[in-house]
């Protein structure tokens, strides 16, 4: 059982390059989410998916786009790689019917870490 | 709309000091309460949560309780560790329990 798995774990790009991030999950869990992390902000939701099929923006989207390609998978991408994009990114997974800690809970991945030169 | 306000960090303490990481909330409703910890190089793992006004949410020695009078949600330890070094973020659920909000986190460093 692996959790959340991301990648790649690093990657640096050139401004107007693109590229996808890869997450993956195997909890069954229905709900998926892309988040960026910048010094002193905290975690910021790009899109989430409640549900295969489904995908919603969160806080701060411009600039990527996610494919929910089945239960297990939520890719980001990037068509145009930004500067301002440099960041590191964390997928996470919540909805499972079983554990103690409820459908609420989320459960990260290792991040990416993305630089954009 | 919804948000968490955390203490400003960083927190430097002492092997064996008391913990207190304010955390304070404004939110619709009565949301489920967080805390998540981040050590160096990897993602946020659940520290403790709890789901509803006084509850009291625990782990590693780590506690905390749902104040609803005062929208807040203290994280507290009696006696830190070098290896509790690392970044804490509070964080509540949305009122469609599908999202989470979090603070800004709070870098703890514990000096040996």
């Amino acid at each position: 059982n692996a959790g959340v798995t991301q990648t790649p774990k690093f990657q640096v790009l050139k401004t107007g390059q693109s590229m996808t991030l890869q997450c993956a999950q195997d909890m069954n869990h229905n709900s998926m989410y892309w988040y960026r992390q910048d010094p002193g902000m905290g975690l910021r939701l790009i899109y989430y998916s409640a549900s295969e099929g489904t995908t919603d923006k969160g806080e701060v989207p411009n600039g990527y786009n996610v494919s929910r390609l089945n239960k297990r998978e939520f890719s980001l991408r990037l068509e145009s790689a930004a500067p301002s994009q440099t960041s590191v990114y964390f997928c996470a997974s919540s909805g499972g019917l079983a554990g103690v800690l409820g459908p609420d809970t989320q459960y990260f991945g290792p991040g990416t870490r993305l630089t954009v030169l | 709309g919804d948000s968490v306000t955390q203490m400003e960090g960083p927190v430097t303490l002492s092997e064996e000091a008391f913990l207190t990481i304010n955390c304070t909330y404004t939110a619709t409703g009565y949301p489920s309460l967080f805390w998540y910890v981040q050590y160096p190089g990897e993602g946020l793992q659940l520290l403790l949560k709890a789901t509803k006004a006084d509850d009291k949410g625990s782990n590693k020695g780590f506690e905390a309780t749902y104040r609803k009078e005062t929208t807040s949600f203290h994280l507290e330890k009696g006696s830190v560790q070098v290896s509790d070094s690392a970044v804490y973020f509070c964080a509540l659920s949305d009122l469609g329990g599908n999202k989470l909000v979090f603070g800004a986190g709070t870098i703890l460093r514990v000096k040996s």
